[in-house]
């Protein structure tokens, strides 16, 4: 049972790359959610999804966008990079909307130059 | 959702209990409480959470006050291990828009 897996694990990117962050969970869990973490700051939240096909923005969308096709994917697109955007991407699914354990990847960090 | 106020930071003693409050004077009736752990720069990893009742697990106790305006989380028996930024989360269902804040970082010492 691997949980939830997020790639690459580092990343570097020039401003005005684009790029996207692969999430993945093999728990059937409905709920999946992306959230970035600044030095020194706790989690924001940009994007979540409360089932395959539904997506709703966060606290911090801008300069992202997300789809769910299937219930295990949600991967996270950078349109257009910027270095604002250099942080740590957490991506993270529980069964449901947080009455429950939530489970969280081992994040991808990625440097915008 | 309601916003929870933690001290920065604290130390305990290995192998004493770790008493980490949280403050969140303004949950509503139907908030969880959540406590998560972020150890280095890991994934943030659950810890326990709770409505109304105290509750126990084998990592930790959470102790809600009667009128939920505060709550602890109690490490019975600190490790070096649990060195880690603790966060209190309050939240619930459906269109909520959680933040983890700043949290309390715990350093226990040998």
């Amino acid at each position: 049972n691997a949980g939830v897996t997020q790639t690459p694990k580092f990343q570097v990117l020039k401003t005005g790359q684009s790029m996207t962050l692969q999430c993945a969970q093999d728990m059937n869990h409905e709920y999946m959610s992306w959230y970035r973490q600044d030095p020194g700051m706790g989690l924001r939240l940009i994007h979540y999804s409360v089932g395959a096909g539904i997506t709703d923005q966060g606290e911090v969308p801008n300069g992202y966008n997300v789809s769910r096709s299937t219930t295990e994917d949600f991967p996270l697109r950078l349109l257009s990079a910027a270095p604002s955007q250099t942080s740590v991407y957490f991506c993270a699914s529980s069964p449901d909307l947080w009455n429950t354990e939530a489970f969280f990847g081992q994040g991808t960090r990625l440097t915008v130059v | 959702d309601a916003k929870t106020t933690q001290p920065p930071s604290m130390d305990c003693a290995e192998g004493r209990a770790a008493n980490l409050p949280c403050n969140h004077s303004t949950i509503s009736g139907n908030e969880y409480v959540y406590w998560y752990r972020q150890i280095h720069s890991q994934g943030p990893q659950y810890i326990i959470h709770g409505l109304k009742n105290n509750e126990t697990n084998e990592m930790a106790s959470l102790i809600i006050t009667e009128d939920r305006k505060s709550s602890t989380l109690i490490l019975p028996h600190a490790t070096l291990r649990d060195t880690a930024v603790y966060y209190c989360i309050v939240g619930t269902g459906a269109n909520s828009k959680l933040t983890f804040g700043k949290g309390i970082t715990l350093s226990v010492r040998p």
